[in-house]
C-alpha cells in the first residue's frame, strides 16, 4: 500500500499569504497524485489532477507541482473562502489512498 | 450538469446489511469508472471500492468479502451492498468518478451501532 504523508497537519494563515502543503508518497507514483479541498459538511472538490493540472473552474491561485514521491500544493494569495482541509490522493496503484489532510485556518 | 445523489444510509445494528445507491444524471454510470469513498466522523478519506467501465471490481481489504459494488445501466445507478456491518464501517459514504471527471455526490450517512 502506498502511504501518503502530508505536512503540515494544520496551518493558520493570514489572508493574501501564500500556503504550501506537501505530500510525500512511500514509493514512486509518477504524476498520479491529485489534490482535493473539503469544507465542513461538504463533499471533497477536485482542485488539481495529475500533480499539476488545474481542474475545470478552479481559481488560478491554486497550483500543484512534483512527480515521483514529492508533491506540493500551493495557494497564492490566500482568500477567506480557502479555509478548508486539503487532501492529496494517489491513483497510481490499488488500494487507492489519501493523505491524512491539512487543515488551513484563516487568522 | 452532472449530479450524483447517494441514498440508503441509515442506522443499523452490527451484523446488519444496507444497500447504498448513487443515482447519476448528466453522466453515464455504465460507461465509466466509479468508486465509493467513505469518511468517518472527524476523520480522513478512505477508499472502499471501485468498478471499472468494463465491469471488473476492486475492494479495500477492510471490506472485501462483505461489500459488493454493482451498477444498473438502465437506472444509471451505482450500488454498494454492505453486509456483516461493523461499528468501524460507520461513516459518510460518497460515490465519485475518477479525476478525469472529478464528480462527487453529497454523501449518505451510515451508522452501525446497537
Amino acid at each position: 500500500e502506498i502511504v501518503l504523508t502530508q505536512s503540515p497537519d494544520f496551518q493558520s494563515v493570514t489572508p493574501k499569504e501564500k500556503v504550501t502543503i506537501t505530500c510525500r508518497a512511500s514509493q514512486s507514483i509518477g504524476s498520479k497524485l491529485h489534490w482535493y479541498q473539503q469544507k465542513p459538511d461538504q463533499s471533497p472538490k477536485l482542485l488539481i489532477k495529475d500533480a499539476s493540472q488545474p481542474f475545470s473552474g478552479v481559481p488560478s491561485r491554486f497550483s500543484g507541482s512534483g512527480s515521483g514521491t514529492d508533491f506540493t500544493l500551493s495557494i497564492n494569495s490566500l482568500e477567506a473562502e480557502d479555509a478548508a482541509t486539503y487532501y492529496c490522493h494517489q491513483s497510481s496503484s490499488l488500494p487507492l489512498t489519501f493523505g491524512g489532510g491539512t487543515k488551513v485556518e484563516i487568522k | 450538469e452532472v449530479h450524483l445523489v447517494e441514498s440508503g444510509g441509515d442506522l443499523v445494528q452490527p451484523g446488519g446489511s444496507l444497500r447504498l445507491s448513487c443515482a447519476a444524471s448528466g453522466f453515464t454510470v455504465g460507461n465509466n469508472y466509479m468508486r465509493w469513498v467513505r469518511q468517518a466522523q472527524g476523520k480522513g478519506l478512505e477508499w472502499v471500492s471501485l468498478i471499472y467501465s468494463g465491469g471488473s471490481t476492486k475492494y479495500a481489504d477492510s471490506v472485501r468479502g462483505r461489500f459488493t459494488i454493482s451498477r444498473d445501466s438502465s437506472k444509471n445507478t451505482l450500488y454498494l451492498q454492505m453486509n456483516s456491518l461493523r461499528p468501524e464501517d460507520s461513516a459518510v459514504y460518497y460515490c465519485s468518478t475518477d479525476e478525469t471527471f472529478g464528480f462527487w455526490g453529497q454523501g449518505t450517512l451510515v451508522t452501525v451501532s446497537s
